[in-house]
């Protein structure tokens, strides 16, 4: 079966311009989060969506947003981007919404912003 | 809020050597834990969790054990091989959350 995918998996953006990521979820899976992670550090967590509705968000500016779509595919967005923007986006998975679900992660999209 | 403490690497150790890497962490009611690993340029992968006080996790040789008298979840190998050189992130999942709480990582190296 597949993992989780996402694409693009690199690219690179300029100051002030928008992106959008995308994440396919494992088969069968409901629930996608997004991770933000920049170099040297750990994960921080931007969203979660389950059954299409926002679960969770992080302390992220407004600049960023999501959703879901019916096939629970789901998109980041990021607006008005900002050098410090640049990062490893980190889309995960699981069956559900709950806290202690095994959740999978995809390989990520590198961002780079100039 | 959540923390999870991870001890700075990076950690060199030889081949066959014991492996220890330190995680603490601070949460509100009872998390479940998970320690996760990183290969160069990859996404991130599940090596093993444990969900309640006294569970162990164990997965390809490591072995962690939920401690809730310490609030640590140190992650153990016997016998560490070149291929294991990677960051290990220690994490949580709080109760009431619906996100993990990552540590800093601690990258790994293993020379033969």
């Amino acid at each position: 079966d597949a993992g989780v995918t996402q694409s693009p998996t690199h690219l690179i953006k300029t100051r002030g311009q928008q992106v959008t990521l995308r994440c396919s979820p494992i088969s069968g899976h409901k629930s996608v989060s997004w991770y933000q992670q920049v170099l040297g550090q750990g994960p921080q967590f931007i969203f979660q969506y389950y059954e299409k509705e926002e679960r969770g968000r992080g302390n992220f500016p407004d600049r960023f947003s999501a959703r879901q779509f019916p096939n629970y595919s789901s998109e980041l967005n990021v607006n008005a981007l900002l050098l410090g923007d640049s990062a490893l986006y980190l889309c995960a998975s699981s069956p559900e919404g709950g806290a202690r679900n095994t959740i999978y992660f995809g390989e990520g999209s590198w961002l780079t912003v100039v | 809020g959540d923390s999870v403490t991870q001890m700075e690497g990076p950690v060199t150790l030889s081949e066959e050597a014991f492996l220890t890497i330190n995680c603490t962490y601070t949460a509100t009611g009872y998390p479940s834990l998970f320690w996760y690993v990183q290969y160069p340029g990859e996404g991130l992968q599940l090596l093993l969790k444990a969900t309640k006080a006294d569970d162990k996790g164990s997965n390809k040789g490591f072995e962690a054990t939920y401690r809730k008298e310490t609030t640590s979840f140190h992650l153990e190998k016997g016998s560490v091989q070149v291929s294991d050189s990677a960051v290990y992130f220690c994490a949580l999942s709080d109760t009431g959350r619906r996100a993990l709480t990552f540590g800093s990582g601690t990258r790994l190296q293993v020379q033969p």
